[in-house]
């Protein structure tokens, strides 16, 4: 079956403009996460949902970020006035259910580039 | 303050021959711990995982050791292939979401 699908793939924008990026989870799948990878950085965690709720907020860098899932299925992270610095490909993942013995289904990513 | 290490960025071996990635954690309460694989371009994938509960869990070529003492987490692949060259991550499961290490890139040499 189709797998966690992100768009864009690519985006370039400029410094202080909005940018809005989408994920498909697999269908079914209650559990939705984000991270994102700066350069040589590892995976940082971002924001997770359960359903349409965000239990775990905590790895949103600023407020400048924002996230939504509707329908418990699509969600969109929003990055208002954009820095240099948020830079990074930022991943969405789903599992069935949300629990340590879940394992994560990532899609390919966003690499997300700001001028 | 990193809870998850991989002090090895990156690890080359010769085809055939063992490969060792480490991961070290800090918070002794993580009760389950995974490993992804990442190449360019793509998401990480699901690779093995390991409960608190056990110390070794085997899967063909890929076996997952834990020494919950030393809170350390190593991924033996044997014998290495060439197509097994990739960034591998180590991660810990902490109340519901997956807290990454940092990588470390292997290359497998033919």
């Amino acid at each position: 079956g189709a797998g966690v699908s992100q768009s864009p793939s690519n985006k370039v924008t400029e410094k202080g403009k909005d940018v809005e990026l989408r994920c498909d989870p697999i269908s079914g799948h209650t559990a939705l996460y984000w991270y994102r990878q700066s350069l040589g950085q590892g995976l940082e965690f971002l924001i997770y949902f359960q359903g349409n709720s965000a239990p775990d907020k905590s790895g949103l860098p600023s407020d400048r970020f924002s996230a939504e899932r509707t329908g418990g299925s699509v969600s969109t992270l929003t990055i208002q006035r954009t820095q240099q610095e948020d830079s990074a490909v930022y991943l969405c993942a789903s599992s069935p259910v949300v629990g340590d013995n879940s394992p994560l289904h990532f899609g390919n990513g966003t690499r997300l580039t700001v001028t | 303050d990193q809870q998850v290490k991989q002090n090895s960025p990156s690890l080359s071996v010769q085809e055939g021959r063992i490969s060792i990635l480490n991961c070290d954690y800090t918070n002794s309460m993580f009760d389950y711990f995974l490993w992804y694989k990442k190449y360019p371009a793509e998401g990480p994938t699901f690779l093995i995982s390991i409960s608190s509960i056990k110390d070794k869990n085997e899967d063909g070529r890929f076996t997952v050791f834990l020494n919950k003492s030393a809170k350390h987490l190593s991924l033996h692949i044997v014998p290495s292939q060439p197509g097994d060259s990739a960034v591998y991550f180590c991660a810990v499961g902490n109340t519901g979401k997956l807290i990454f290490g940092q990588g470390t890139t292997l290359q497998v040499k033919p």
